[in-house]
C-alpha cells in the first residue's frame, strides 16, 4: 500500500539560509509523487511533482525537489528561504492506478526574519 | 478560469442541522474530490467522481454524509444530522485525466 511520511512537524529557518522539509514514501509500484503548500485560510496549491525523468524537479516559488529512489525519499529544497514561505506543506503520493493521492501530516514551515 | 469555486466559506450551525456544502470544479475537468481537515486527523479524503460517477467513498464517516454530483460542472456534499465532531474544513479539488490536483478555498463548519 500507498504511504508517505513527513518526520517533522515543524521546520525552523532563518530567511536567507536554505531550507529542507523531508518526505518519505512507501509504493508497490512506480512513484507518483506531490508537494503541496497551504498558506493560512487557504487551499491547497501545488508546487511540484515527480512522474519519471530527472531526480531533482523544479517547481514554483523556486522550491525544488530530490527525488532518491535507494532512499525512498522526496525531499522539498529550496537555497534560500523567504519569510513569505511560511505556510504548511504536505507530500503526497499517487495511489496506483487511482486518481487518489495520499497526503502526509504535513510540515510547518517557520521562516524567521 | 476562476479555479474550484467552494461555497459557503464559513457555515455555522447547530448539532442536529442539515449541512450542505457545495463545489464547482474547473470547466474541463473529470475527477472532483472532497477533503476534510481537521488538526487531529489531517487531511482525509471522503470521497472521489470520475466523470461525475463516484469511485471510492471509502472516506465516507457514516451514512449521515452523502455527495453527489449531478453534472460536470457541480457537486455536493451533505451532512445530515450534523455533529459537534463534524467541525472542519471542507475542501475540494478537481484535476483532469490522473493530473494535478486544484483545491478550493475550503468551507469552514462549526456545528455548536
Amino acid at each position: 500500500a500507498q504511504s508517505v511520511a513527513q518526520p517533522e512537524d515543524q521546520v525552523n529557518v532563518a530567511e536567507g539560509n536554505p531550507l529542507t522539509v523531508k518526505c518519505t514514501y512507501s509504493v508497490s509500484g512506480n512513484p507518483y509523487l506531490f508537494w503541496y503548500v497551504q498558506y493560512p485560510n487557504r487551499g491547497l496549491q501545488f508546487l511540484l511533482k515527480y512522474i519519471t525523468g530527472d531526480n531533482l524537479v523544479k517547481g514554483s516559488y523556486g522550491f525544488e525537489a530530490e527525488f532518491n529512489k535507494s532512499q525512498t525519499s522526496f525531499h522539498l529544497k529550496k537555497p534560500s528561504a523567504l519569510v513569505s514561505d511560511s505556510a504548511l506543506y504536505f507530500c503526497a503520493v499517487r495511489v496506483e492506478n487511482t486518481d487518489k493521492l495520499i497526503f502526509g501530516t504535513g510540515t510547518r514551515l517557520q521562516v524567521f526574519p | 478560469d476562476a479555479g474550484v469555486i467552494q461555497s459557503p466559506r464559513h457555515e455555522v450551525t447547530e448539532m442536529g442541522q442539515e449541512v450542505t456544502l457545495r463545489c464547482k470544479p474547473i470547466s474541463g475537468h473529470n475527477s472532483l474530490f472532497w477533503y476534510r481537515q481537521t488538526m487531529m486527523r489531517g487531511l482525509e479524503l471522503l470521497i472521489y467522481f470520475n466523470n461525475n460517477v463516484p469511485i471510492d467513498d471509502s472516506g465516507m464517516p457514516e451514512d449521515r454524509f452523502s455527495a453527489k454530483m449531478p453534472n460536470a460542472s457541480f457537486s455536493t456534499l451533505k451532512i445530515q444530522p450534523s455533529e459537534p465532531r463534524d467541525s472542519a474544513v471542507y475542501f475540494c479539488a478537481s484535476s483532469l485525466l490522473k493530473g494535478i490536483q486544484y483545491f478550493g478555498a475550503g468551507t469552514r463548519l462549526s456545528v455548536l
